[in-house]
């Protein structure tokens, strides 16, 4: 079945560290894939996302993630970690043969960036 | 959370009352997407509707209906069929374009959150 994983429930970092959040998928194929976060009870802001070209896409407030075909991942990435950063972050996924279709979504890494 | 609107933020419900959320986008979108949000299960689909007067079931439609009259509108009603309907509700949209292979990002309302008393 197609799924989404994020495998770690929460990341601790201290500020001024580089910070990443992991998000693996189970499809072959060409995947769309998108990054979101989520601050208390708000909705969802869009990061950045892949569909296709350059594997190093670069989004929102500095944020980045790498496409790894290979490894089916796309791993969030930020070179230095804002207090202002911590949030519930969520990898979202539409899989070959749904293009122009929904999202699946993984359940969410919480970022807590430590003063 | 650009220019969608969701109300009310809170809502309370009684046991066996059916309850409608608002949805509202005036970002010219053609789809919407109603979204339910339970801890430590992300996000599951409950109905998207890509062009007006037309919409489908997501993953977990039982005990919901929706209405697309308009394109700005998209209200999700939670019925008392619905047996644990306590959760955060996010509302979507998109500028997908119908028999296009091209896909776009969803953006999102600031949500609702709804208690069963």
């Amino acid at each position: 079945a197609q799924s989404v994983a994020q495998p770690e429930d929460q990341v601790n970092v201290a500020e001024g560290n580089p910070l990443t959040v992991k998000c693996t998928y189970s499809v072959s194929g060409n995947p769309y894939l998108f990054w979101y976060v989520q601050y208390p009870n708000r909705g969802l802001q869009f990061l950045l996302k892949y569909i296709t070209g350059d594997n190093l896409v670069k989004g929102s407030y500095g944020f980045e993630a790498e496409f790894n075909k290979s490894q089916t991942s796309f791993h969030l990435k930020k070179p230095s970690a804002l207090v202002s950063d911590s949030a519930l972050y969520f990898c979202a996924v539409i899989f070959p043969g749904n293009y122009g279709q929904n999202f699946v979504f993984g359940p969410g890494t919480r970022l807590s960036v430590l003063p | 959370d650009g220019g969608i609107t969701q109300s009310p933020k809170y809502l309370f419900r009684k046991e066996g009352q059916n309850v409608t959320l608002s949805c509202e986008q005036n970002l010219n979108h053609d789809a919407m997407y109603w979204y339910r949000q339970d801890p430590g299960q992300g996000l599951r689909l409950i109905y998207y509707s890509q062009i007006v007067n037309d919409f489908q079931k997501g993953d977990i439609a039982e005990g919901y209906s929706v209405s697309r009259e308009k394109k700005e509108s998209f209200p999700l009603t939670v019925t008392s069929a619905q047996k644990n309907p306590t959760a955060f509700y996010l509302c979507a949209s998109s500028p997908f374009s119908p028999g296009s292979s091209s896909t776009d990002t969803q953006y999102f309302g600031p949500g609702t959150r709804l208690t069963v008393l």
